[in-house]
């Protein structure tokens, strides 16, 4: 079975500090894993994805996560937040077999402070 | 954002109404999705459609029924809603590796539409 968890549901962070946002995930088979932001009133817009390529994967708007398979995990960072970070941002994992299997962890709120 | 439209994008209804929502793709794509967003819950998956037939139902009540006229219309029709069912329902798109599945592909989301239920 599948699942995904977003370790933190709120994280929050001074302007120009590195961002870190945490998720594990289980999967019986080599999965593809996404990370997905969400800002207020908008629907979610592709960050990046990891399909069995390259470990570190990089993204837009600065964000990259590494797939590190001996900690089933995939983190999501950026080096220096930015006020427009601020979002709801949800990591998804999916093992191909059905769109049923396409599991969203329960986001994570990322707030910046000036 | 604007490769996948939804309307309205507010919509407040009566247990008894009947309304459509509606949700178009622009980006020739061959899979469309609902989901149902609620607050402190994660997305939940409602229906897919592959190449215009729907390949999951996730255990969705009867009051919701979809409809995939073809490749780039999704509409969800919702009659005797109750309460618990507002929500934001996002619709999404992707073009599939293989028919049949309808998944695993990178989604493109629309804004989604916010459902009241009084």
């Amino acid at each position: 079975a599948q699942s995904v968890t977003q370790l933190d549901s709120h994280v929050s962070v001074s302007e120009g500090t590195p961002v870190l946002l945490r998720c594990n995930y289980s999967s019986s088979y080599s999965p593809s894993l996404f990370w997905y932001v969400q800002h207020p009133n908008k629907g979610l817009q592709l960050l990046l994805k990891y399909t069995s390529a390259a470990t570190l994967v990089k993204g837009i708007n600065g964000f990259e996560a590494e797939f590190k398979k001996s900690e089933t995990s995939f983190h999501l960072t950026k080096p220096s937040a930015h006020m427009s970070d601020a979002a709801e941002y949800f990591c998804v994992v999916s093992d191909h077999s059905s769109a049923s299997k396409i599991i969203f962890g329960s986001g994570t709120r990322l707030s910046i402070r000036p | 954002e604007t490769g996948v439209t939804q309307t309205p994008r507010h919509l407040v209804m009566g247990m008894t109404n009947k309304k459509s929502l509606k949700c178009e793709q622009h980006l020739g794509h061959n899979a469309m999705y609902w989901y149902k967003q609620s607050a402190k819950k994660p997305l939940e998956l409602m229906f897919v459609y592959s190449l215009e037939e729907r390949v999951e139902n996730n255990s969705v009540p009867s009051r919701f029924s979809p409809e995939c006229p073809n490749s780039s219309h999704l509409f969800l029709h919702l009659h005797t809603l109750q309460p618990e069912d507002s929500a934001l329902y996002l619709c999404a798109s992707s073009q599939t590796p293989r028919s049949g599945t309808g998944l695993a592909d990178t989604q493109y989301f629309g804004p989604g539409t916010r459902l009241t239920v009084l």
